[in-house]
This record gives structure tokens, sequence and C-alpha cells, in this order.
């Protein structure tokens, strides 16, 4: 009954090689959140999607782009990764943007090496 | 910009209750989250309340807001294992899930 769904569960990567991350959902939730959580840090939106609409935060690096190629999946690519960019990797999708509840995935913990 | 602070660990006793604090600064908030996540789970949604709200019960959790001191408290009673987890609280001033700022998390620990 998974209905956000992540992979990998750990990403290891090299500095400056570039990584894709991916969320997929069951939920058909127009909403699909990224956000980025350091170790012991709030949880941080870098982007959201509401349908094929792509809204960035303000505060979010030019290194982090996303893509949702349907309603079901969305993807977030690092460029190029740095070693601050090491963090927990959460998606999170919205049936819409006036809905309370976010539904979340168990997250991708991203290494740099 | 608005700021959600809690404390970072809370150990207790099975069997006793846990009270996680919060405290945010945006006087506009319109909705209070607490959420929980399990190692190695994503972030679950216990339970929300409204800011015309000072009380909200459901089952074991207990959720108190002191709009003037901007201050939340999720209280669980007869705390078990399985509620060891990290506990994030979360404000909206939109009513739109989509502007949630979110807490550090506060690392709950239950010793048997």
């Amino acid at each position: 009954d998974a209905m956000v769904i992540q992979n990998p569960r750990y990403q290891v990567t090299q500095f400056g090689k570039p990584v894709t991350l991916s969320c997929s959902q069951t939920l058909n939730h127009n909403v699909m959140y990224w956000y980025q959580q350091k170790s012991s840090q709030a949880p941080k939106l870098l982007f959201h999607y509401y349908d094929k609409d792509f809204n960035n935060e303000a505060d979010t690096p030019d290194n982090f782009q996303s893509r949702r190629p349907n309603t079901s999946f969305c993807f977030l690519d690092i460029r190029s990764p740095g070693l601050g960019d090491a963090a927990m990797y959460l998606c999170a999708t919205s049936r819409d943007l006036k809905d309370l509840e976010q539904y979340f995935g168990p997250g991708t913990r991203l290494t740099v090496t | 910009g608005e700021d959600v602070e809690q404390s970072l660990f809370l150990s207790v006793r099975e069997g006793d209750s846990s009270v996680i604090n919060c405290t945010y600064t945006d006087s506009s908030s319109t909705y209070l989250y607490w959420y929980k996540q399990e190692p190695g789970a994503g972030l679950q949604l216990l339970t929300y309340i409204f800011s015309n709200m000072d009380m909200k019960q459901d089952q074991r959790l207990t959720v108190l807001l002191n709009k003037k001191d901007k201050h939340l408290s999720l209280r669980i009673a007869d705390t078990q294992t399985g509620d060891s987890a990290i506990y994030f609280c979360a404000e909206t001033d939109s009513g739109s899930a989509r502007q949630l700022t979110f807490g550090s998390g506060t690392q709950l620990t239950v010793l048997p």
C-alpha cells in the first residue's frame, strides 16, 4: 500500500558528479514537493510542482533542478553535488495547494564523497 | 521570516506522559501541525490545530495551543516504546500545506 515511494533509499555520489533522485506516488495528487533535510535540522522546501507548473523557492540553489514527466513521477536532479548537499531528500504530495496535509515518502539519504 | 523552535531531545519512561513543546514566531499562523518521523520512514501527520482553537484531543494525543505566547505542545498519554521517533512541529500562515515551516524536530526516546 505504498503511497509515496522514493528510490533509491540511499545514494552515494562523487563530488561534482550529477545525480538524480526519484519519487513516485500512487495517490494521484496534483502537488509534489521536494524537501532537503540536513542532520538535526528542519526539512527545507526546495520546490514544488502543481500539476505541470514548477515553483522554485527563492533560496533554492541553481544546482538543484526538478522534472515531472507525468502525475505520478517527480525527479530531483543535482547537477554538480557539493559536500554541503549531503542530506536526506524528502518527497511529499498533497491533493492540491489548499489541502492541509502533505504525504511524505521515506526519503533518500544522499552521501557525497 | 517565520521561525519554529523545539528542544532536540526528550526521554520518558514507558507508561508515563510525554510533553513535547514548540514555539513559533509568526503571529499570523493559521494552522499548526505535529508530524512524526520513525527511523527510516517519512513524516506522518499526527494531528493539526486551527489557530482559533486552544485544545484538540485525539485518543492518546492532546494538543495545546497558547496563541498569546505562541506556544504549542503535544502530550502523549501512556507513552509506549512504539512512540519513540522524531516529532516535528510545523506551521503555515496561509491555510495551505504548500508553505509549511518546520521546526528541527524533537527526538523522543521511550525507556522500558
